[in-house]
């Protein structure tokens, strides 16, 4: 069974750093495209950031470039965020999702149950 | 970036009848391939994401066969042909063309 298990959001100050982790089983992950979505409180859905299944491309929405950075450990099954200078629009449920292939990418197939990150002094 | 509208974004249903949701984005989603990129969710009340159609058409596994996707270019639509209970939440359309990747607003279904 595919399970994605992401931890490590909490409270954090404006300009803190957090470093959010996802455990993914049941899969071979490192045969696949993994990405980070979140959502803020009450709001839709925003793509954050993706990553190849080497680490050799790595993609992130405007807002967090130069912020955030999409790792991953394929030895450890293990996909992370690192928050740097995190800003109060960050705060939301981040999600973790294996990205389908179908000949190409096509679609996030498995989700995890996210983990709230919120910003706040 | 690539806009992605929805319509609408409220949709009361009747168990039994048909349903439908539609995707329009400011560009067009057509690969070369000749595949669209384009992905609808559901998002059901206190849970997380799951993926009903990929690539414009394609039914996710598992998902039930009353739920179709179609469009081209960019104009799309979700179709359940009879709404159960189980089908309220929110739904999405994402664009997977370009960087960034981009939501429509979402679509409350409600019964």
């Amino acid at each position: 069974e595919v399970q994605l298990v992401e931890s490590g959001g909490g409270l954090v100050q404006p300009g803190g750093s957090l470093r959010l982790s996802c455990a993914a089983s049941g899969f071979t992950f490192s045969s696949y495209w993994m990405s980070w979505v979140r959502q803020a409180p009450g709001k839709g859905l925003e793509w954050v950031a993706n990553i190849r299944q080497d680490g050799s491309q790595r993609y992130y929405m405007d807002s967090v470039k130069g912020r955030f950075t999409i790792s991953r450990d394929n030895a450890k099954s293990s996909l992370y965020l690192e928050m740097n200078n995190v800003r109060a629009d960050d705060t939301s449920v981040y999600f973790c999702a294996r990205l389908q292939w179908s000949g190409e990418l096509s679609g996030f197939d498995f989700w995890g149950q996210g983990t709230l990150v919120t910003v706040s002094s | 970036d690539v806009v992605m509208t929805q319509s609408p974004l409220s949709l009361p249903v009747t168990p039994g009848e048909p349903a439908s949701i539609s995707c329009r984005s400011s560009q067009s989603l057509l690969r070369s391939n000749g595949h669209h990129s384009l992905d609808w969710y559901l998002q059901k009340p206190g849970q997380s994401p799951q993926l009903l159609i990929y690539l414009g058409s394609n039914r996710a596994s598992g998902v039930p066969d009353r739920f179709s996707g179609s469009g081209s270019g960019t104009d799309f639509t979700l179709k359940i042909s009879r709404v159960e209970a189980e089908d309220v939440g929110v739904y999405y359309c994402m664009q997977s063309l370009q960087v960034p990747w981009t939501f429509g607003q979402g679509t409350k279904v409600e019964v």
